[in-house]
């Protein structure tokens, strides 16, 4: 089946720090990619997703690129503030239906 | 004007005992969801419906009886309450099962089983 592999965490960094969440997948054919995030005490939101190779999905200042060839969805920010302080999850979506999820990143943000 | 609603939020309950979980989504998506957060914040599906049909039945113990009595909503039954139960349980819809449609996720419900 599907499965999809994340950084460990607890990423810590400083605020105006640059970040990467590496993600890989395995999927049959070509699946669709998300990050959601989860703050405290709350349930996941979408973040950003791309649904084919070479697709860049965005929003908030995070992006992550479809990379077919090295079947990665790594997640980048080019400066964190104290507030994106939260858990990250990658996910795929494939023929299945299934959402799988990676087992999430913390990342803390301090002053 | 909430898109997936659960309730109750927080359920502290016995071993032993029977309970459930009610979601709603108001935005008229045909595609509901139950997934379980452990505590290692893991997620995993456990159901999946489409227009009041299972589509997605993981390997769930039985004790956990799914029930769609409408589009908007999928309710969660649990039997026989055990420890390992404890967790946080979240609703989610998508407008349809394909695999670029963004899923939508409640609040959460977090039940602990003493």
């Amino acid at each position: 089946g599907d499965s999809v592999t994340q950084m460990e965490g607890p990423v810590t960094l400083s605020e105006e720090a640059f970040l990467t969440i590496n993600c890989t997948y395995t999927a049959t054919g070509y699946p669709s990619l998300f990050w959601y995030v989860q703050y405290p005490g709350e349930g996941l939101q979408l973040l950003l997703k791309a649904t084919k190779a070479d697709d860049k999905g965005s929003n908030k200042g995070f992006e992550a690129t479809y990379r077919k060839e090295t079947t990665s969805f790594h997640l980048e920010k080019g400066s964190v503030q104290v507030s994106d302080s939260a858990v990250y999850f990658c996910a795929a979506k494939g023929p299945g239906n299934k959402l799988t999820f990676g087992t999430g990143t913390q990342l803390k943000v301090e002053l | 004007d909430t898109a997936v609603s659960q309730t109750p939020k927080y359920l502290v309950t016995q071993m032993g005992n029977d309970k459930s979980i009610k979601c709603e989504q108001n935005l008229g998506h045909d595609t509901m969801y139950w997934y379980k957060q452990d505590s290692k914040k893991f997620l995993k599906i456990m159901f999946s419906y489409n227009n009041k049909e299972l589509i997605i039945n993981e390997t769930v113990p039985n004790r956990f009886s799914p029930k769609s009595p409408d589009k908007a909503h999928l309710n969660l039954h649990i039997n026989s309450l055990e420890l390992g139960d404890s967790a946080v349980y979240f609703c989610a819809s998508s407008q349809s099962e394909t695999r670029g449609e963004t899923q939508y996720f409640g609040p959460g419900t977090r039940l602990l089983v003493l």
